[in-house]
């Protein structure tokens, strides 16, 4: 089985870049195709981030996208997300998944607070 | 973007009951569903895919059901471990993929 663990800042500052990576065990990242952000807000329902394929191609909420981006490294076998310009509207808890849709293996997840 | 909506939003159930729950989209998805169980400050758990397949791991007494654009997750004997907030989320065609709000299951 995939393990998946989320890393990064707890707390960021509004106008600041939101950065997490997720270390994959259990397995290569070039073993499987796509990976996966998905985020919950505090008491709130799941959102779809994005995802990336391990060649490099990526997809993203267009809600998100302008200030989105993913990548993946595989030489850490890891894949990062960075989300600009935030506001308090993004504290959330953030998971990593993999697969694309449907996700079988997550991260526990890791909440960012987005606050001054 | 593809609109999910759950129903209800509540269910009360006693151990050992029927729970039913329903997911719509607002267009097609064909069989392009998944399921989640989600428990408090865990992570989801994917239970369903593809609208009616049980993801490893997952008890029989859970069935999925539906195609197009309404959908069921029946749990046949709600075990206390099943009390939890089930998402469904489509992922059909192309992104973005989407979730519904979710049906909180709590114990009557």
């Amino acid at each position: 089985q995939v393990q998946l663990q989320e890393s990064g800042p707890g707390l960021v500052t509004p106008s600041g870049t939101l950065s997490l990576t997720c270390a994959v065990s259990g397995a290569s990242i070039s073993s499987y195709n796509w990976w996966s952000w998905v985020r919950q807000s505090p008491g709130q329902g799941l959102e779809w981030i994005g995802e990336i394929y391990h060649s490099g191609n990526s997809n993203y909420n267009p809600s998100l996208k302008s200030r989105v981006s993913i990548s993946v490294d595989k030489s850490k076998n890891q894949f990062s997300l960075k989300l600009r310009s935030v506001t308090a509207a993004d504290t959330a808890v953030y998971f990593c998944a993999r697969g694309s849709g449907s996700y079988e293996d997550w991260g526990q997840g890791t909440l960012v607070t987005v606050s001054s | 973007e593809i609109v999910m909506k759950q129903s209800p939003a509540t269910l009360s159930v006693s151990p050992g009951e029927r729970a039913t729950l329903s997911c719509r989209a607002s267009q097609s998805v064909n069989s392009n569903l998944a399921w989640y169980q989600q428990r408090p400050g865990q992570a989801p758990r994917l239970v369903i895919y593809g609208a009616s397949t049980r993801a490893n791991g997952i008890p029989a007494r859970f069935s999925g059901s539906g195609s197009g654009t309404e959908f069921t997750l029946t749990i046949s004997s709600l075990q206390s471990e099943d009390f939890a907030v089930y998402y469904c989320q489509q992922y059909n065609n192309l992104p973005p993929w989407t979730f519904g709000q979710g049906t909180k299951v709590e114990i009557k």
